[in-house]
């Protein structure tokens, strides 16, 4: 079946660091990819999406590259700042259907 | 325009009650999920409304249940709550027909239930 495997965190970093979360998937046909993220006490926000291969989302500083010959979608940003210490989710939505898959998450904290 | 908004934020219960947990999406958006949170088995999906009906169901016992009006908003209930059910509940909207691909959900804040 479709599932997300993501880099196991906690991950620290110092600010103005560069940050890449692994995200590799499994899923038949041809899905979109997503990053969300959950800041303390709060719901998921989009961050960014992709929903064809090579394409490029981006937000914030934050870019992934939908990779389908390595089905991967990495979250790279090349200086991190104290304000995006949160927890990253990778998500996958099948072609057909409303239901995503999530990744587990990864906690990332950024130190002055 | 307002995001999605769940009610209440925080709840306790005790073992064996029912509880009641409401979503309203966007304006608009006529699909509506609901995922159970949790440290252990972190997000977890519980079921798709569209237009009223169920169209999925992850694979939760059948004391979680839920339902959709004719105005999207949606309710979420449990009943003989365990204390394994205590979870960070989710709901999120999406403006969609039949497919998802391409779109995002936009999440509510959740809410917090906790059973002791």
């Amino acid at each position: 079946g479709d599932s997300v495997t993501q880099m196991e965190g906690p991950v620290t970093l110092s600010e103005e660091a560069f940050l890449t979360i692994n995200c590799t998937y499994t899923a038949t046909g041809y899905p979109s990819l997503f990053w969300y993220v959950q800041y303390p006490g709060e719901g998921l926000q989009l961050l960014l999406k992709a929903t064809k291969a090579d394409d490029k989302g981006s937000n914030k500083g934050f870019e992934a590259t939908y990779r389908k010959e390595t089905t991967s979608f990495h979250l790279e940003k090349g200086s991190v700042q104290v304000s995006d210490s949160a927890v990253y989710f990778c998500a996958l939505s099948p072609n057909t259907g409303n239901q995503f898959y999530f990744g587990t998450g990864t906690s990332l904290t950024v130190i002055p | 325009k307002a995001g999605v908004t769940q009610t209440p934020r925080y709840l306790i219960k005790t073992r064996g009650q029912q509880v009641t947990l409401s979503c309203s999406p966007i304006s608009g958006h006529r699909s509506v999920s609901w995922y159970q949170q949790t440290p252990g088995q972190g997000l977890q999906f519980l079921f798709e409304y569209f237009s009223e009906t169920q169209r999925n169901k992850g694979n939760f016992p059948g004391r979680f249940s839920g339902r959709q009006f004719s105005n999207s908003r949606s309710e979420m209930n449990v009943s003989t709550l365990e204390l394994g059910d205590s979870a960070l509940y989710l709901c999120a909207s999406s403006a969609h027909s039949d497919r998802t691909s391409g779109y995002g959900y936009t999440f509510g804040s959740g809410t917090r239930l906790t059973v002791v």
